[in-house]
């Protein structure tokens, strides 16, 4: 497809259970970050990369999330141990490159529910 | 810590009324963004403004985005019921990166 693609769409899993999230950018975009988005609330970034390296990790909220990027393109969010304040919809985003005003398109996100 | 503030937080108009919402910081960006994004869907852009007093017009949607590249508006005249939603403004990190400060989010609901 022509957008960002993420999967699963939706992901229910138990507290203390590890999850992986999927995102597919945009085909020849650079610049891939994750956002996270909790009920009601704008959006926290959380990682940027650029090709397959990660310049700014600052918003990781804890060493359980971990995301890696290969082949510039797929990306891949871990959250390790899961805990109920995980809970929210987790948005990746793509553009051309980094540089100053470029758009960044977003994807529909995953939105996980931590029982 | 870069802060986005933005308000209202809700808004609910009657359809042909006017409305502004406004994005305020302390801190500088690079250039800032208005997304709308809809239940269940990622952020939809809609403008971008880079340069201080920059006004840009999207039919009945302006943004502007202030002289000393701090704030933001957007206005719409005469809102009709599919301009409702979430809108987010957004400021690039000037650090570098261009990653994205969002705001709360201003949900409008635009009643016939």
């Amino acid at each position: 497809g022509a957008g960002v693609s993420q999967s699963p769409s939706n992901k229910v899993t138990e507290k203390g259970k590890d999850v992986e999230l999927r995102c597919d950018p945009i085909s020849g975009h650079t610049a891939l970050y994750w956002y996270r988005q909790r009920l009601g609330q704008g959006l926290e970034f959380l990682i940027y990369f650029q090709g397959n390296s990660a310049p700014d990790k600052s918003g990781l909220p804890s060493d359980r999330f971990s995301a890696e990027r290969t082949g510039e393109s797929v990306s891949t969010l871990t959250i390790q141990r899961t805990q109920q304040e995980d809970s929210a919809v987790y948005l990746c985003a793509s553009s051309a490159f980094q540089g100053k005003g470029q758009p960044q398109h977003f994807g529909d996100g995953t939105r996980l529910s931590i029982l | 810590t870069q802060l986005l503030e933005q308000s209202p937080q809700f808004l609910s108009i009657q359809e042909g009324e006017n409305l502004t919402v406004y994005c305020n910081s302390s801190s500088v960006f690079s250039s800032l963004q208005w997304y709308r994004q809809e239940p269940g869907e990622g952020p939809v852009l809609l403008v971008t403004v880079v340069t201080g007093g920059e006004v840009k017009k999207l039919k009945r949607l302006t943004f502007q985005f202030g002289d000393a590249r701090k704030d933001s508006s957007l206005h719409i005249t005469a809102a009709q019921p599919g301009d409702t939603g979430l809108y987010l403004c957004a400021g690039a990190d000037p650090g570098g990166y261009n990653k994205l400060i969002f705001g709360a989010g201003t949900r409008l609901a635009v009643h016939p």
